[in-house]
C-alpha cells in the first residue's frame, strides 16, 4: 500500500465546473496536509494546507480534511481552462517537515 | 521578496560523473529539502537541512549528499551519476519558526547519459 495515493487520471470537467481531486493516506499520525498544483515542466506551487478536520476555504479553492477516514479532498469551484494541471497531494508526520506526495491527479478543463 | 532559487536550471553528466546543484531558499525561510522527482511521478524526499546539519533522511542512498551553509543555501551532491538519477532536482525552503509549508524553487533538470 502507497503511503500517499491519488488517482492519477485525468480527471476532465468542463469550464465553471466543480473539480473534485480526492487523497488517501497510510499513516494514522500525519498532522499536515498540503495541496500543491505542478504545470507541465514547472516544479509544484503551493495551493492549499489544512491541518484541522472540516474545510478550509481560499477563494475558489476548498480543502477538507478527514482524519478519522484518513482522507483529504480538493475542491475547485468554477473551474478554468488554466486551472489545467497536475494536483499533488502530500502529507506530512511529526514536526520535521518531510513530505510524502502522492503521483499526482491530472485535471484537464475543458473550453 | 525573492522566492526560491536553483541553478543550474539543466545539466547534462555521463554515468559515473559527479554533480552538484545549488539552492538559495526563500528570504526568511532557514529550513531546505531536496526532492527528486521522476516524470509522471510525484517528488519523493532525499533529506533535509537544518542549522547545517542534515535532519531527516528519506532511502537514498550514500552517493547522495548535501551540505547547508551559515546563509541557509545549499547544496545536493551526487556521486557516481547512474542513468537512473535522471529526474527533476527540487529544492523547497521552509521557516522553523512556524507552520510547515514547504515552498519550491524551479528545479534542476538531471539527464544522465
Amino acid at each position: 500500500q502507497k503511503e500517499v495515493e491519488q488517482n492519477s487520471g485525468p480527471l476532465s470537467v468542463p469550464e465553471g465546473a466543480i473539480a473534485s481531486l480526492n487523497c488517501t493516506y497510510s499513516d494514522r499520525v500525519s498532522q499536515s496536509f498540503f495541496w500543491y498544483r505542478q504545470y507541465s515542466g514547472k516544479s509544484p506551487e503551493l495551493i492549499m494546507s489544512i491541518y484541522s478536520n472540516g474545510d478550509k476555504e481560499d477563494g475558489r479553492f476548498t480543502a477538507q480534511l478527514n482524519k478519522a477516514s484518513q482522507y483529504v479532498s480538493l475542491l475547485i469551484r468554477d473551474s478554468q481552462p488554466s486551472d489545467s494541471a497536475t494536483y499533488l497531494c502530500a502529507v506530512s508526520s511529526g514536526n520535521t517537515g518531510k513530505l510524502i506526495f502522492g503521483q499526482g491527479t491530472t485535471l484537464q478543463v475543458k473550453p | 521578496d525573492a522566492g526560491v532559487t536553483q541553478s543550474p536550471t539543466h545539466l547534462i553528466k555521463t554515468r559515473g560523473q559527479q554533480v552538484t546543484l545549488r539552492c538559495s531558499p526563500k528570504s526568511g525561510h532557514d529550513t531546505v529539502s531536496w526532492y527528486q522527482q521522476a516524470l509522471g511521478q510525484g517528488p519523493q524526499f532525499i533529506f533535509q537541512y537544518y542549522e547545517e546539519e542534515e535532519r531527516q533522511r528519506g532511502n537514498f542512498p550514500d552517493r547522495f549528499s548535501g551540505h547547508q551553509f551559515p546563509n541557509y543555501s545549499s547544496e545536493l551532491n551526487v556521486n557516481a551519476l547512474l542513468l537512473g538519477d535522471s529526474a527533476l532536482y527540487l529544492c523547497a525552503s521552509s521557516s522553523s519558526a512556524g507552520g510547515y509549508e514547504q515552498y519550491f524553487g524551479p528545479g534542476t533538470r538531471l539527464t544522465v547519459t
